[in-house]
């Protein structure tokens, strides 16, 4: 069936280090993506998508990367900060608009 | 515009015992939806809508029913609680249009079952 997975369920940086959390998907009908983040006690936050039609897409100290070819995603954060340590998800938009998340990323930043 | 309410924030029930968590949003969007999020675990879908008057089933929809009377509420109501149910759950409500789609969360609900 549709789903979304995660290589890596923990990722431990030092501050200043570029991060990169990796996702793979297996729906090759899904036409977005997007990541999340998510603090302790809090719901899911947006942080940055891409449409299918893209391989790259650049945000704020944030960019992700899809590689349709084999299924693959990932979220590049640059300079990471002790404020972003945090669970990241990435999800999949299939039909209709349902949004499917993978297992989760947590990451840890050590000042 | 205070974006996806939803309440309560935490509740604790009785094996049997029934319950409906509230959601509402201002966004006027149509799409709307209900996550569950266990410990380790990402969210899944449990419902979701399109629009007023239309739901259709997610990933783990049994032990939990849902309406959309109103483009602003969906509510998600559990009949007859059960200890596999305890989890904190999300609700969602999104827009899209040619150039991008957003999903806006609530703040969850945490519920535990004895």
């Amino acid at each position: 069936g549709e789903s979304v997975g995660l290589h890596l369920p923990t990722l431990s940086v030092q501050e200043g280090d570029n991060s990169i959390i990796n996702c793979a998907y297996s729906n090759s009908a899904s036409d977005y993506f997007i990541w999340y983040k998510q603090e302790s006690g809090k719901g899911p936050q947006f942080i940055i998508d891409i449409r299918s039609n893209m391989d790259k897409r650049q945000g704020q100290r944030v960019t992700v990367l899809l590689n349709k070819t084999v299924k693959h995603l990932s979220l590049q954060i640059a300079a990471t900060q002790p404020g972003d340590s945090a669970v990241y998800f990435c999800a999949e938009i299939t039909s209709y608009g349902k949004l499917t998340f993978g297992q989760g990323t947590i990451l840890t930043v050590h000042p | 515009n205070a974006g996806v309410t939803q309440t309560p924030k935490f509740q604790v029930l009785k094996t049997g015992q029934s319950m409906t968590l509230q959601c509402a949003q201002d966004m006027n969007h149509e799409y709307m939806s209900w996550y569950r999020q266990d410990p380790g675990m990402g969210l899944r879908l449990i419902h979701y809508s399109v629009g007023a008057g239309i739901t259709d089933q997610g990933e783990v929809p049994n032990g939990y029913n849902v309406s959309r009377s109103t483009t602003e509420d969906f509510p998600l109501r559990l009949l007859s609680a059960a200890p596999s149910q305890t989890s904190v759950y999300f609700c969602a409500s999104s827009f899209s249009n040619r150039h991008t789609r957003s999903y806006t969360f609530g703040s969850g609900t945490r519920l535990t079952v004895v």
